[in-house]
């Protein structure tokens, strides 16, 4: 089994749907983030969490919510999906910032 | 904030000839790490190499090799003896103390 796993792998949903997009970890990582993916510009943070009493928001944050269910489990929602939120997105986690991430296999988001 | 630039969008490279990959970050932090990442076509993100800021010694993993000067902001990867299988997008990452900031990525094409 992965280490981080995400579900679903691709989706394609409605404009103005609730999503919710999940990650799990096996690693014990405290620290875990949610990153998207756009063409030309990389991968920018949405939210990160170092435990589950501790959310941040990221440089890209509006429009999207988190919940940290257990230091295991950290869950992207789309409150309202809109079609500029289609992107690639990726979970990812790590023990310590002077180490790389472990990243999840991402999940492709289309809003129609 | 920091800031990470890849001012190449794309690269291309003739099998098992060489070609460096340019990266250069804003900081006014002075300790911190970075990486370099392969993301094939399996979307996968895979961690290529990782350099202490506070080590002089430039970082080598196998045929991939990076050039750091700490004073010119710059971490360029070198890829020697390229293969068929280097060809991805690469992104260069900086961590300073929270989240990881990313590139916007360059495309490394191999020709056969």
């Amino acid at each position: 089994d992965a280490d981080v796993t995400q579900t679903p792998r691709n989706r394609i949903t409605k404009t103005g749907k609730r999503i919710m997009l999940e990650c799990s970890q096996t690693k014990g990582h405290d620290r875990m983030y949610w990153y998207r993916q756009d063409p030309g510009l990389g991968l920018r943070l949405i939210y990160y969490s170092f435990d589950v009493k501790d959310i941040n928001k990221g440089e890209i944050s509006d429009g999207y919510s988190v919940s940290r269910q257990a230091q295991a489990k950290f869950s992207l929602s789309l409150e309202s999906a809109i079609p500029n939120q289609t992107a690639l997105y990726f979970c990812a986690t790590s023990v310590d910032r002077g180490y790389g991430y472990t990243f999840g296999s991402g999940t492709r988001l289309t809003v129609v | 904030a920091q800031t990470v630039t890849q001012s190449q969008p794309e690269m291309s490279v003739q099998e098992a000839e060489t070609v460096t990959l340019s990266c250069t970050y804003d900081t006014s932090e002075s300790d911190y790490y970075l990486f370099w990442y392969k993301q094939p076509p399996s979307r996968q993100m895979i961690l290529v190499i990782r350099q202490e800021a506070y080590k002089q010694q430039n970082a080598t993993e196998n045929r991939f090799s990076v050039n750091f000067q700490k004073a010119a902001k710059s971490f360029s990867l070198k890829i020697s003896d390229s293969q068929l299988g280097d060809a991805a997008m690469y992104f260069c990452a900086y961590r300073g103390n929270n989240d990881m900031r990313f590139g916007a990525g360059t495309r490394l094409t191999v020709k056969p």
